[in-house]
């Protein structure tokens, strides 16, 4: 158990609907990453927030958001939704700053979009 | 951050040693060498990670060449629940970019 928690473990929605991914961190990590894992692109890396502020910015569509709230938890939201957003969403946090500090997963939240 | 390559798929005998190979032939000085695994669709799990020196944990041995051009991940006996994708991963400041990896099948 890496500590990290994310709700809901599967999600099926349609096609042009939104959701939210929720991340709750280990317990005294301040920054949060998310994660993309679909069948044919790998685990690509989306976004990073440290402490409530936007850290780092990877491969994310702009019909995804994130944000970091005071008590640590993050949420990822997808509008808009395609076929193509079907996968993995994971999210990480870690201790520190940077991409160098030890990143702990959390189990993922699988979505379908129908 | 560096480019890695690594073989797609590797086998292993249960009990024997597996040892996963990367190659980082652009790594600059200040960036580390992580591995990471993830089993079936589960969260990744960081197993060590090294600078210029080798490294030893529970888990694994790390064994980055002098020139750090490449390393290799050792698992010391390997056993059934090894079987995994292992990801070779080149961090400086900046956020963890992971490759497609080698899935390691250990085989009774």
């Amino acid at each position: 158990d890496s500590g990290v928690t994310q709700t809901p473990k599967h999600l099926i929605t349609a096609t042009g609907q939104r959701v939210t991914l929720r991340c709750s961190p280990r317990s005294g990590d301040l920054s949060v990453y998310w994660y993309q894992q679909s069948l044919d692109q790998g685990l690509q890396f989306l976004i990073q927030y440290y402490n409530g502020e936007e850290r780092a910015k990877g491969n994310i569509l702009e019909r995804f958001s994130a944000q970091q709230f005071p008590d640590l938890h993050s949420e990822l939201n997808l509008s808009s939704l395609e076929l193509g957003d079907s996968a993995l969403y994971f999210c990480a946090s870690s201790g520190g700053t940077s991409g160098r500090a030890r990143q702990y997963f959390g189990p993922g939240t699988r979505l379908t979009v129908t | 951050d560096a480019k890695t390559t690594q073989p797609t798929s590797m086998d292993c005998a249960e009990g024997r040693a597996a040892n996963l190979p990367c190659n980082h032939s652009t790594i600059s000085g200040n960036e580390y060498v992580y591995w990471y695994r993830q089993i079936h669709s589960q969260g990744p799990q960081y197993i060590i990670h090294g600078l210029k020196n080798n490294e030893t944990n529970e888990m694994a041995s790390l064994i980055i060449t002098e020139d750090r051009k490449s390393s290799t991940l050792i698992l010391p006996h390997a056993t059934l629940r090894d079987t995994a994708v292992y990801y070779c991963i080149v961090v400086n400041n900046n956020d963890m970019r992971f490759g497609a990896g080698t899935r390691l099948t250990v085989k009774p």
